[in-house]
């Protein structure tokens, strides 16, 4: 099974803040990786595919990147309306996600 | 409007079953891969079980292979899961999602809201 690392769990920082998320595999998964946005009481909710490609309707401060074992996804100017836990989730070999990152202000 | 509406939820005592429904809406039902995923209070999400477009391929996580089926009536569009032999550990938010493609080797682009399991005596 493919085991997804991600760090850190929790991360508190300020609005207006670059904020980076990273996302491990335990073996290549190529750039079978999307990252999602969940707030508490509610479905995850799909921010980018594909690694790097931007879910329609996703504001465009979300980018995600890598390839391989290695990913992150950054928020170029973090928001209010930015916090959440998010998850990565690699879907090379059926299903894994991370442990998620819960983002605070 | 894609919509995924889970129902089937409650509470039932360990060694039970419940079969959870996924009613579906607003796409061509049997063009999309379904999974379900579930939450534990607190915790991260655990991919359980997924349905290829047809219904041909099922697909298990180990922590449920066995205990859990997975199923699909194209013509009602709708996912069942059948879960038997219900243990105190799979209590949680069961929530169904459809994959962005037939198989199930693509990203989840809209879930449902979600229904509660507990499993207790």
């Amino acid at each position: 099974d493919i085991q997804m690392t991600q760090s850190p769990s929790t991360l508190s920082a300020s609005v207006g803040d670059r904020v980076t998320i990273t996302c491990r595999a335990s073996q290549s998964i190529s750039g079978w990786l999307a990252w999602y946005q969940q707030k508490p009481g509610k479905a995850p909710k799909l921010l980018i595919y594909d690694a790097s490609s931007l879910q329609s309707g996703v504001p465009s401060r979300f980018s995600g990147s890598g390839s391989g074992t290695e990913f992150t996804l950054t928020i170029s100017s973090l928001q209010p309306d930015d916090v959440a836990t998010y998850y990565c989730h690699q879907h090379n070999h059926l299903h894994t996600f991370g442990l998620g990152t819960k983002v605070e202000i | 409007e894609v919509q995924l509406l889970e129902s089937g939820g409650g509470l039932v005592q360990p060694g039970g079953s419940l079969r959870l429904s996924c009613a579906a809406s607003g796409f061509t039902f049997n063009s999309n891969a379904i999974s379900w995923v579930r939450q534990t209070a607190g915790k991260g999400l655990e991919w359980i079980s997924a349905s290829s477009a047809d219904g041909t391929g099922r697909y298990y996580a180990d922590s449920v292979k066995g205990r859990f089926t997975i199923s699909r009536d194209n013509s009602r569009n709708t996912v069942y899961l059948q879960m038997i032999g219900l243990r105190v550990e799979d209590t949680a938010v069961y929530y169904c999602a459809r994959e962005n493609g037939a198989y199930p080797r693509n990203w989840f682009d809209a879930w449902g809201q979600g229904t509660q399991v507990t499993v207790s005596s």
